[in-house]
């Protein structure tokens, strides 16, 4: 079955230092990658996406993702973090094996970046 | 654009009571999704509806019914409420029909069961 791995449910960081969030997901046939952000008391939202092209993606605020097909991997990184920066971060896959498409989140890393 | 709209945004009920809880996007999305999220669990599916009139069961549904009411509502509804569904509950859409889209979500519904 299709499934997602965030190994860390905490990362925290001190403000303007580096951070990676590690996300892992079984193999498919095709699959579409998301990172998602969920500051407190609201839903998520979409922080980027990897579909298919250039294997390095950027969002608008500073974070980036690279997919590795070889390792299934898809980690989020930001060189220099911000108070600001503060939140939960979801991965979340689109994959099929048999050609239906299955939507699964992982269970989150809560990053907390300290003064 | 408000995209996806939930209401209420909090709610306390005691163990036994019934509500619903609504949902409506105005994206003319075909996918609506409920879920819940708990600590240390992510967020887990427990209902979703495909395409009007359409709606399925994921992950954690007993406990659950949903109405997809038309192409803009989804809402769920709690029967009988346990404590066990204390949780933050999530209404999300996504675009048509595409596996690479991604979900849309609401600001979600706080329920605490007494």
């Amino acid at each position: 079955a299709q499934s997602v791995t965030q190994l860390d449910s905490q990362v925290p960081v001190f403000e303007e230092a580096p951070v990676e969030l590690r996300c892992n997901y079984s193999s498919s046939v095709s699959v579409y990658l998301f990172w998602y952000v969920q500051y407190p008391n609201q839903g998520l939202q979409l922080l980027l996406k990897y579909l298919s092209g250039s294997t390095l993606v950027e969002s608008i605020n500073g974070f980036e993702a690279e997919f590795n097909k070889s390792q299934t991997s898809f980690h989020l990184r930001k060189p220099s973090v911000h108070i600001s920066d503060t939140a939960e971060y979801f991965c979340a896959v689109s994959g099929s094996t048999s050609g239906t498409y299955k939507y699964i989140f992982g269970t989150g890393t809560r990053l907390k970046v300290l003064a | 654009n408000a995209g996806v709209t939930q209401t209420p945004k909090f709610q306390v009920l005691k163990t036994g009571q019934s509500m619903t809880l609504q949902c409506a996007q105005d994206m003319n999305h075909n996918s609506m999704y409920w879920y819940r999220q708990d600590p240390g669990m992510g967020l887990r599916l427990i209902y979703y509806s495909a395409s009007e009139g359409t709606t399925d069961k994921g992950e954690v549904p007993n406990g659950y019914n949903v109405s997809r009411l038309n192409k803009r509502e989804f809402s769920l509804r709690l029967e009988s409420a346990a404590p066990s569904q204390t949780s933050v509950y999530f209404c999300a859409s996504r675009g048509q029909g595409a596996p690479n889209q991604p979900q849309h979500f609401g600001d979600g519904t706080r329920l605490s069961i007494l």
